[in-house]
């Protein structure tokens, strides 16, 4: 069974830092793709980055470009999302989602993320 | 960017009721793709690559289109179905998802 838990989360300040990790179990994650989708509250899916099954190779939106970086360590079967800088329009659910190319077929349950003084 | 709307916003059926829901990308696109999400639940692919249903969703559940108009169409509604339905592109970066059809029971 495939399986995604996030964790991570938790109320920081603007500007501060913040490093989200997903665990991955039930597959060969060094097999796929991954990605970090977020839905802000009350809102609907924004995705945020997408790394390679290798780690070669990452994409961001605009928004969030230069201030997060999303890593994955193959060994461990955990994908990571290092968020800096934040700002209060970062706040949001993180999902880490399997990605199979053109869509995410497997989500995790979420991590909350707030921003505020 | 891609944009994708989504309608309606909002609705509600009545069991056995058929449902069309609409996604309309603002270029064309090659494939949409579906996700369903209850509340307080993380989404779950429902239909992939237009008109494939993910494993385990009720046949009653069909999408088509293609270009830049897509659908999501549920025969007969039924209780467990009432969820919020989201569209997705990625026929160029980044990906995008529509608003989202939140879908009631009447």
């Amino acid at each position: 069974e495939v399986q995604l838990v996030e964790s991570g989360g938790g109320l920081v300040q603007p500007g501060r830092s913040l490093k989200l990790s997903c665990a991955a179990s039930g597959f060969t994650f060094s097999n796929y793709g991954m990605a970090w989708v977020r839905q802000a509250p009350t809102k609907g899916l924004e995705w945020v980055a997408t790394i390679s099954y290798d780690g070669s190779s990452t994409y961001y939106r605009d928004s969030v470009k230069g201030r997060f970086t999303i890593s994955r360590d193959n060994a461990k079967s955990t994908l990571y999302l290092q968020m800096d800088s934040l700002r209060s329009e970062d706040t949001a659910t993180y999902y880490c989602a399997r990605r199979k190319l053109r869509y995410f077929d497997y989500w995790g349950q979420g991590v909350m993320v707030t921003v505020s003084s | 960017e891609i944009v994708l709307t989504q309608s309606p916003t909002t609705m509600a059926a009545s069991p056995g009721e058929k449902v069309t829901l609409t996604c309309r990308a603002s270029s064309s696109v090659s494939y949409m793709h579906w996700y369903q999400q209850k509340s307080g639940a993380s989404p779950k692919l429902w239909i992939y690559d237009t008109s494939n249903r993910a494993s385990g969703v009720p046949n009653r559940f069909s999408g088509s289109g293609s270009g830049t108009s897509y659908s999501l169409t549920i025969s007969s509604m039924e209780t467990e179905d009432a969820a919020t339905y989201y569209c997705q592109q990625w026929s160029s970066n980044p990906y995008t998802f529509g608003a989202g059809t939140k879908l009631e029971l009447k």
